[in-house]
């Protein structure tokens, strides 16, 4: 069985501050993918990216930045400079068998990010 | 390009009520999932469908809930009768079988039963 650990649940910071969403997954799979989402307050869930098992190169994306470590089975979520509209909840999600039939998403529970003028 | 389309976006119903709640998937995909989140429960996949055809719905939770996808462009999820603990916010998703392994969300639908 697969499961996405998000230890953090709630994480406070001050607008322009660093802040890293840590996610830890589980799986006995060789292939897999890893994703993130975020849910504004709005309530809709927007995908940020996706990252398979077999490419583990860092992934930065304006403020966003990915860093996927097979070793410690990780895939933590960086912002840079965060802002009030990066308030949010993150779910990072594990897929496994892309190949097969199984398509489920298994999700972790989420962060909650508070982005503070 | 128009996304996951799910109506109505807030249903409020008295228990024992049928409910039906309804998706259009993003034109092309080939996979539709329904998901329920509430704050216990987190994120809980109910059932997904693979070109029309339902291929896992150990998610759902009770036999008062089922699904549909009679085409391509097209689903509903149906409660009946429907209870307070039903209360919770439904979304849809889809994705492709190929390439982009990604779901879109819809934007919901906040149902409460009371």
């Amino acid at each position: 069985a697969q499961k996405v650990t998000q230890a953090q649940t709630e994480i406070s910071v001050v607008e322009k501050e660093d802040v890293t969403l840590d996610c830890v997954y589980e799986t006995r799979d060789t292939t897999y993918y890893l994703f993130w989402y975020k849910q504004p307050p709005s309530g809709e869930l927007v995908f940020l990216i996706r990252r398979n098992s077999f490419d583990e190169q860092n992934e930065i994306s304006g403020r966003y930045s990915w860093n996927f470590q097979k070793s410690t089975s990780s895939f933590n979520f960086t912002i840079t400079a965060s802002q009030v509209v990066d308030s949010a909840v993150y779910f990072c999600a594990l897929r496994i068998s892309p190949s097969g039939s199984a398509r489920q998403l298994t999700f972790g529970s989420g962060t909650q990010l508070t982005v503070l003028p | 390009d128009a996304g996951v389309i799910q109506s109505p976006r807030h249903e409020v119903t008295e228990m024992g009520q049928e409910v039906t709640l309804r998706c259009k998937p993003i034109s092309g995909h080939d996979y539709l999932f329904w998901y329920r989140q509430t704050m216990m429960r987190g994120l809980e996949l109910l059932i997904y469908f693979n070109n029309n055809v339902p291929i896992d719905d150990s998610g759902m939770p009770e036999d008062r809930f089922s699904a549909k996808m009679p085409n391509a462009s097209f689903s509903t999820l149906k409660i009946q009768p429907s209870e307070p603990r039903d209360s919770a916010v439904y979304f849809c998703a889809s994705s492709f079988r190929q390439g982009p392994y990604e779901q879109y969300f819809g934007p919901g639908t906040r149902l409460t039963v009371t």
